[in-house]
């Protein structure tokens, strides 16, 4: 099976743009969960979704959005950038729903915010 | 509320040492699991090893193994005759009913040649 894909690899943009981030999930799996990593804050959970609704939220500001679409795919929104949005954006997903299950996990998205 | 502690930043070791990173956890929950994943230079994260919290066997996998105490909530994680791809970074992680999975801050793993 192919793993999980996520694009773009690499992102660069200015404060206050937005930004759609995108993630492809193992064939079958219906549950994809996306996570920010800082050198600062290290890995934190942003928000699940499982058959398109959303399951989970972190403690994110709602800038941070997201969906998911009915073949899974799922989609990641960063409105109003600020500097310290710059980051590797992880997604993952699993069989059938998140954290109890092993997730597997794409290469993420390297944010830059300039 | 759930926390993991990885004590240990950065440990560097030479080839074919055993080298034990140590993972804390903390959580009011009777149902949780654990989990150890690899991140190598490409960023990518890997799965390790999953466990529940009513499975305390310990596990071993070739050259890794893992000794989960709930007595200590520790959960730790140990790699035998280490080798040079070893080098990564190593994150315990605890997810409970809410699903969410809260990562620790890591250990950096250097094995040197």
């Amino acid at each position: 099976k192919a793993g999980v894909t996520q694009t773009p690899r690499y992102l660069i943009k200015t404060r206050g743009q937005q930004v759609t981030l995108s993630c492809s999930p193992i064939s079958g799996h219906r549950s994809v969960s996306w996570y920010q990593q800082t050198p600062g804050q290290g890995l934190q959970f942003l928000f699940e979704y499982f058959s398109e609704t959303q399951r989970n939220k972190g403690n994110f500001p709602g800038r941070f959005s997201g969906r998911q679409f009915s073949n899974s795919r799922s989609e990641m929104n960063v409105s109003t950038l600020e500097l310290g949005d710059s980051a590797l954006y992880l997604c993952a997903s699993s069989y059938p729903s998140g954290g109890r299950n092993e997730q597997f996990f794409g290469p993420g998205t390297r944010l830059t915010v300039l | 509320a759930q926390k993991v502690t990885q004590a240990q930043t950065e440990i560097s070791v030479v080839e074919k040492e055993d080298v034990t990173l140590d993972c804390v956890y903390e959580t009011r929950d009777t149902t949780y699991y654990l989990f150890w994943y690899k991140q190598p230079p490409s960023g990518e994260l890997v799965f390790l090893i999953r466990r529940n919290s009513f499975d305390e066997q310990n596990e071993i996998s070739g050259r890794y193994s893992w000794n989960f105490q709930k007595s200590t909530s520790s959960f730790n994680f140990t790699i035998t005759a280490s080798q040079v791809v070893d080098s990564a970074v190593y994150f315990c992680a605890l997810s409970e009913a809410s699903n969410d999975m809260r990562f620790g801050a890591g250990t950096r793993l250097t094995v040197k040649p």
